[in-house]
């Protein structure tokens, strides 16, 4: 049974330009939640997603960034006009449903860079 | 929102060592995760652990929800035991929805 896919696993990109981040939750898991973590810093909450719904995006900056869960294929974060602050380790995790707090299981993260 | 602290933020050790990570919060949880982040950046999951006591070889965690509090125990350490020690947990209150709130961590060495 693999587990949480993400890819691309690091990603480079310059001021300006679009970044696309892939998350495939775990086999029979409906629930795909996307945390941030800034260098030296822990982990950070951005958005927690059903498929075709996103359910809380509390966590997600007002500008650039954006998610989607769609009814088929993978869950992407994309972040448009990346600058510097946005270099993080970006992970993806899913849970087979919300209700009573169900362990949560993380991919190894996308590790975006911005020149 | 929650508050989530752990304790020691930095813990040095000689391999053969026990220690104790501490992992206090602030409010209701219906879940409690331990996590290690091993020094390639991944994240493993240790221990789902909302209540109670469970083990999983040199480690064992227990959490007493009523007190608000989680310890994380890792016992004979080894060197392969370095890295940062994550609590995260769920409110079991307000709108939190299914979002994990994590602590800032406990840096772990382990020195041969």
């Amino acid at each position: 049974n693999a587990g949480v896919m993400q890819n691309p696993r690091h990603l480079v990109r310059r001021r300006g330009q679009e970044a696309r981040l892939r998350c495939s939750p775990m086999k029979g898991h409906s629930h795909v939640y996307w945390y941030r973590q800034l260098p030296e810093e822990g982990l950070k909450f951005m958005v927690y997603l059903q498929k075709e719904n996103i359910i809380d995006e509390s966590g997600m900056p007002k500008e650039r960034f954006s998610a989607e869960f769609p009814k088929e294929g993978p869950s992407i974060l994309r972040i448009q006009q990346v600058v510097r602050g946005d270099s993080a380790a970006y992970f993806c995790a899913s849970s087979p449903s919300q209700q009573g707090g169900n362990e949560q299981f993380f991919g190894p993260g996308t590790r975006l860079t911005v020149l | 929102g929650i508050q989530v602290e752990q304790s020691p933020p930095d813990l040095i050790l000689q391999e053969g060592a026990n220690s104790t990570l501490r992992c206090n919060f602030s409010d209701s949880v219906n879940n409690l995760q331990w996590f290690h982040q091993n020094p390639w950046g991944q994240l493993i999951n240790l221990f789902y652990i909302p209540s109670g006591t469970k083990q999983n070889g040199r480690l064992s965690a227990t959490t007493v929800a009523t007190e608000r509090y989680s310890l994380l125990y890792i016992s004979s350490s080894q060197t392969t035991d370095s890295g940062v020690y994550f609590c995260a947990v769920r409110h079991a209150g307000g709108t939190s929805y299914g979002k994990l709130t994590f602590g800032q961590g406990t840096i772990l060495t382990v020195h041969p």
